[in-house]
């Protein structure tokens, strides 16, 4: 597509409960980073992946949090037994191999009640 | 681990006022490093990288940022602001070079005054 697409945009979920996060790269971009950003703050690092598999998932915050790339285009990110802190814009951003600077999505905002 | 600090969380100028946005890292040894803008209800787009010699470096809409190591400074900057010009700015900087992952700053929000 002609940019990074994520759905869905807002999600609102219980605490505790599952969730799910899709990104649609850029077509042709093998890297793709997730990142987290909270109210007032910079996005922060989740985890980058190359191509299918996860290259460095150094960011995700604890084992809750789970991102799959299985054909290496659409990307998913799996938060179980939401907590509130877990309130958040998730970005998702791509690039061709090699390159610097992103492309990111608009966001998902969620929100955990 | 690399740190990114933006001095002012807000900035605002008048319109047709140079614009300066600053931000410095925490590496001695010279990352590769980005400035983002946000617009609301958007993603981040980005603005310019510097990942070469070249320590001046030119972006989109007028906008350009000079690294400098002995400052460890990569302030951006624009000589006339643009209405549109009204978001938010994050500079961001590389682990190191050829890191994958970015560090964020807390972000300026800029307001320009007609």
């Amino acid at each position: 597509g002609a940019g990074v697409s994520q759905t869905p945009s807002n999600k609102v979920t219980e605490k505790g409960k599952y969730v799910e996060l899709r990104c649609d790269p850029i077509s042709g971009h093998t890297a793709l980073y997730w990142y987290r950003q909270s109210l007032g703050q910079g996005p922060e690092f989740l985890i980058y992946f190359q191509g299918t598999g996860a290259a460095d998932d150094s960011g995700l915050p604890n084992d809750r949090f789970f991102a799959v790339r299985p054909e290496g285009s659409v990307s998913t990110l799996k938060i179980q037994r939401t907590e509130r802190g877990d309130s958040a814009v998730y970005l998702c951003a791509s690039a061709r191999g090699g390159d610097y600077g992103y492309t990111f999505g608009s966001g998902t905002r969620l929100t955990v009640v | 681990a690399q740190s990114v600090t933006q001095l002012g969380s807000h900035v605002s100028v008048s319109e047709g006022a140079l614009v300066l946005l600053r931000c410095n890292y925490s590496s001695s040894v010279p990352p590769y490093l980005f400035w983002y803008v946000q617009y609301p209800n958007q993603g981040l787009q980005l603005l310019l990288k510097y990942t070469s010699a070249a320590t001046l470096v030119k972006g989109i809409n007028g906008f350009e940022a000079e690294f400098k190591k002995s400052e460890t400074s990569f302030h951006l900057t624009k000589p006339s602001a643009h209405m549109s010009d009204a978001a938010e700015y994050f500079c961001a900087v590389s682990e190191w070079r050829g890191a994958n992952n970015l560090f964020f700053g807390t972000g300026t929000r800029l307001t320009v005054i007609p």
